[in-house]
């Protein structure tokens, strides 16, 4: 069974960095592109950045472009979301998806997500 | 990349069949057959329900239908249940390693 869970969300001030991070495990993890998708309050999901099985290819939402960076390590089932210059538009909950299989446009598992609150 | 348009919310009793629209442009959701839409319960993670626009995972039930023409997908439910109400998100492919998503709807099971 695919199990995702996140870590790393808390409270920063604006202007600050968080590092999100993201367990896989149930499932080959090289195999699959990941994604981190966001749910900000009354507001709805918003995708927010995504990397291939190799990390050859990333892509950001243009609200995170330049700010935040994905990355994975295979070795460790692992995936990760560095947030810097964080805004108060930025505080959500932070979710970690799978896509489907290779070339895939959807996302099939997701966790449950680690909370992100900025504020001065 | 602007947020896919959907209506805020619909509603409709047991039974009832209800479409919720997604309208996007030429550069997403006209532009590729990878529209997929998300059911999201309150303090969930979201869940696949359609993908490519109108195939089903295993395990969703068949009242649950996706459709596209042009800009514009549908999801629709032909007859509606009481676990049905939830909020969902269209996703939409955009090229270049890119997706959007929709607004999100809320659907009310009266």
């Amino acid at each position: 069974e695919v199990h995702l869970v996140e870590s790393g969300g808390g409270l920063v001030q604006p202007g600050r960095s968080l590092r999100l991070s993201c367990a896989a495990s149930g499932f080959t993890f090289d195999d699959y592109a990941m994604h981190w998708v966001r749910l900000a309050p009354g507001k709805g999901l918003e995708w927010v950045s995504g990397i291939t099985w190799n990390s050859g290819t990333t892509g950001y939402a243009d609200s995170v472009k330049g700010r935040f960076t994905i990355t994975r390590d295979n070795a460790k089932n692992s995936l990760y979301l560095q947030m810097n210059s964080l805004r108060v538009e930025d505080m959500a909950l932070y979710y970690c998806a799978k896509a489907a299989h290779t070339g895939s446009s959807y996302f099939d598992s997701w966790g449950q997500g680690t909370l992100v609150t900025v504020s001065s | 990349q602007s947020a896919l348009t959907q209506p805020r919310s619909v509603s409709g009793s047991p039974g009832q069949s209800v479409t919720i629209s997604c309208t996007g442009t030429s550069s997403d959701v006209g532009g590729f057959d990878y529209v997929s839409w998300y059911q999201q319960h309150p303090g969930k993670a979201p869940k696949l329900i359609i993908y490519d626009v109108d195939k089903r995972p295993s395990g969703v039930p068949n009242r649950f239908s996706g459709s596209k023409s042009g800009n514009t997908a549908s999801l629709t439910f032909s007859g509606l249940q009481a676990e049905d109400e939830a909020d969902y998100y269209c996703f939409s492919y955009a090229g270049d390693y890119s997706w959007v998503s929709g607004t999100g709807t809320k659907v009310t099971v009266l």
